[in-house]
């Protein structure tokens, strides 16, 4: 089946660096989701990218889907120490069905 | 708008036994998942439901895994009996299916251990 690789596993930066995840599939995606989830906490989610070369933006944050549609990237500017957790891209199991199937994340750690 | 609620919280048992978990949608949300989180991975599905009928459970072991969503709305899962590498956190989701628009909400999860 689908699945989603997401790298690095993990990222140290300190406050006021910039962060960015990335996430490959080896088979195209209908649409790429991104979730976070903070230390103890449930998935939250951000933001879906339906269309080929799609870039959104919440605040600091700014999404992209590849050309191709499969891979995605997400670019913390200034990270904060609010964006601690780990962030996950979710893509369609395939097959006709949208069950989201998760990549293993990337936990962001920042040092103040 | 209330959130997806889970119960308990954290659940302690022997390996053997076996345990329940309880999940409450967001009102009107016709699918419900149960995921398996286990430390340093992301959330892996194990069933869902779209109304009170199963759409997928390919990766629920049907052994010592079942879980019923009998009116619906709220559903359970269980696990009996319970092995050691079933410690992990379970997640319930919800989501109002549109289309590709199958964004999911999570509830807090139930954090599971089996000593």
């Amino acid at each position: 089946g689908q699945q989603v690789m997401q790298i690095p596993q993990y990222q140290h930066v300190q406050e006021g660096e910039d962060f960015t995840t990335y996430c490959n599939s080896s088979t195209t995606l209908s649409n790429i989701q991104w979730y976070k989830q903070r230390p103890g906490g449930h998935p939250v989610f951000l933001i879906q990218l339906v269309k080929s070369g799609e870039v959104k933006k919440q605040k600091r944050l700014t999404f992209q889907f590849g050309e191709a549609k499969k891979n995605s990237s997400l670019h913390i500017t200034a990270t904060q120490t609010t964006d601690v957790g780990t962030y996950f891209c979710a893509g369609p199991r395939g097959g006709g069905s949208y069950i989201p199937t998760f990549g293993r994340g990337t936990s962001l750690i920042v040092h103040p | 708008e209330a959130g997806v609620a889970q119960s308990p919280r954290y659940k302690i048992i022997e390996k053997r036994q076996s345990v329940a978990f309880w999940c409450n949608p967001i009102s009107g949300h016709a699918t419900l998942y149960w995921y398996q989180q286990i430390l340093g991975q992301g959330p892996k599905l194990l069933i869902q439901f779209q109304n009170n009928g199963v759409v997928d459970d390919s990766q629920l072991p049907k052994d010592r895994f079942s879980a019923e969503r009998l009116k619906g709305v709220d559903s359970t899962l269980k696990i009996q009996p319970a092995k050691l590498e079933d410690s992990a956190v379970y997640l319930c989701a919800s989501s109002k299916v549109s289309g590709s628009e199958n964004i999911q909400y999570f509830g807090a999860g139930t954090r599971l251990s089996v000593l």
